[in-house]
């Protein structure tokens, strides 16, 4: 079985901050790894995955994430932010082919505010 | 073409309605999944499609009826709704090997509202 904690409801910071996401998972195998992001009123948008490889992965509005299998953790990160990353961040995982489905698990999402 | 298309985007409907929510695309994705979400929460699964056959159903009330007439249109046909189900519905795709997971495509959603 696999889940994802996705840690702080809510993540606070200033324009130009570092922003950091926590994702921590479980899963009975090697998982596959997602960020997604969904801005107000709109679907979700993949920023970047894991599958095998590179353990830092660079996405798409300068962010980027790192697999540490030590730590079970998959945490998003972005070195300045910017107001229009304001949105809700989901982290997922799906296990790989030999472990189960195609079904990604989402974490419960991490709301990123941005102040001027 | 990355674009999962969604309508409509709004919809108000009374209870003793019957409507239909659509969704198309056209990557060549052979799997097509219905979430339903509420606000601030996750996406929950409802249905997925594999190769145009019901894969999963994930315990859904039956005033939820899907449909995948053919490889690019998914459709979710709605009827006798209660006020509970007012949410987002997102419909995704994503390819869909044996053995293989691939991430989804999110089309942008239809906001129901049941009266």
């Amino acid at each position: 079985a696999q889940s994802v904690t996705q840690l702080g409801s809510h993540v606070s910071v200033s324009e130009g901050a570092l922003v950091l996401l926590r994702c921590n998972y479980s899963s009975s195998v090697p998982p596959y790894l997602f960020w997604y992001v969904q801005y107000p009123n709109q679907g979700l948008q993949l920023l970047l995955k894991y599958t095998t490889g590179a353990t830092l992965v660079k996405g798409i509005n300068g962010f980027e994430a790192e697999f540490k299998k030590s730590e079970t953790s998959f945490h998003l990160t972005k070195p300045s932010a910017h107001m229009s990353d304001a949105a809700e961040y989901f982290c997922a995982v799906s296990d790989q082919p030999s472990g189960g489905s195609y079904i990604p698990t989402f974490g419960r999402g991490t709301s990123l505010i941005v102040h001027p | 073409d990355t674009e999962v298309t969604q309508t409509p985007k709004h919809l108000v409907m009374g209870m003793t309605n019957k409507k239909s929510l659509k969704c198309e695309q056209h990557m060549g994705h052979r799997a097509m999944y219905w979430y339903k979400q509420k606000a601030k929460k996750p996406p929950e699964l409802m249905f997925v499609y594999s190769y145009e056959k019901l894969s999963i159903n994930e315990s859904v009330p039956s005033r939820f009826s899907p449909e995948c007439p053919n490889s690019s249109l998914l459709n979710l046909h709605l009827h006798a709704l209660q006020p509970e189900d007012s949410a987002l519905y997102l419909c995704a795709s994503s390819q869909a090997s044996s053995g293989a997971t691939y991430e989804q495509y999110f089309g942008p959603g239809t906001r129901l509202t049941v009266t």
